[in-house]
């Protein structure tokens, strides 16, 4: 079963835009929750990563939101670019060698 | 700095052949770890090694094997390949929680 559910499995945004990405996870055990960005043909790279005992980070346009008694989280990215076109995934790991569960994965498409 | 470090890059094979990828992991990195990724979906667990030990396994047959080395470089080797094996394996390594993934091996399964 799927551990780490992610939504939604596309979107469009116009340059200039906002564009969020939701995560919701069921295993209460999670405790890091890292987002990456993958392009065609390479390996995914990570953007930003949150704990639970944090309710936000920010780090350039992206922002990680989490709401840990809705047991989800969010990426918000900010003044979209199309630069930023890419899939994007949500992941969740439980301790410090914890294997990462991932979300199915969002393709952003940012038109100009 | 390099990164984590994957060879070959792209692979073909035909069914029932065996095949082995290997991965550099960054400076310093002790845990390497191995992922599948089919077309168009997110990346599925299959080893974690530290200091050359198992530490995980996914969901994956017995045709699926990993070994750490001393240097904590690590290879993966699948036998008896089949079609369903054809995906992007990640190498990645990890400092604590933080996972960096490598480009990965498209392996062709034929």
């Amino acid at each position: 079963q799927q551990q780490v559910k992610q939504s939604p499995q596309s979107l469009i945004v116009q340059k200039g835009g906002i564009s969020i990405i939701n995560c919701a996870y069921e295993n209460t055990a999670f405790d890091y929750f890292p987002w990456y960005q993958q392009f065609p043909g390479k390996g995914p790279a990570l953007l930003i990563a949150i704990r639970p005992d944090v309710s936000e980070k920010k780090e350039g346009r992206f922002t990680i939101s989490f709401n840990k008694s809705a047991k989800q989280f969010s990426l918000h990215i900010m003044d979209s670019q199309p630069g930023d076109s890419a899939t994007y995934f949500c992941a969740a790991s439980t301790g410090s060698w914890g294997k990462l569960q991932f979300g199915a994965g969002t393709q952003v498409v940012v038109t100009p | 700095d390099a990164g984590v470090t994957q060879s070959p890059t792209h692979l073909i094979k035909t069914r029932g052949q065996q095949v082995t990828l290997r991965c550099s992991p960054i400076s310093g990195h002790k845990s390497v770890s191995w992922y599948q990724q089919v077309l168009g979906q997110g990346p599925q667990f299959i080893f974690q090694y530290y200091e050359k030990e198992e530490r995980g396994r996914g969901n994956f047959p017995d045709r699926f094997s990993a070994r750490q080395f001393p240097n904590y470089s690590s290879e993966l080797n699948v036998n008896a390949l089949l079609l369903g094996d054809s995906a992007l394996y990640l190498c990645a390594s990890s400092l604590g929680a933080a996972t960096f993934f490598g480009q990965g091996t498209r392996l062709t399964v034929v």
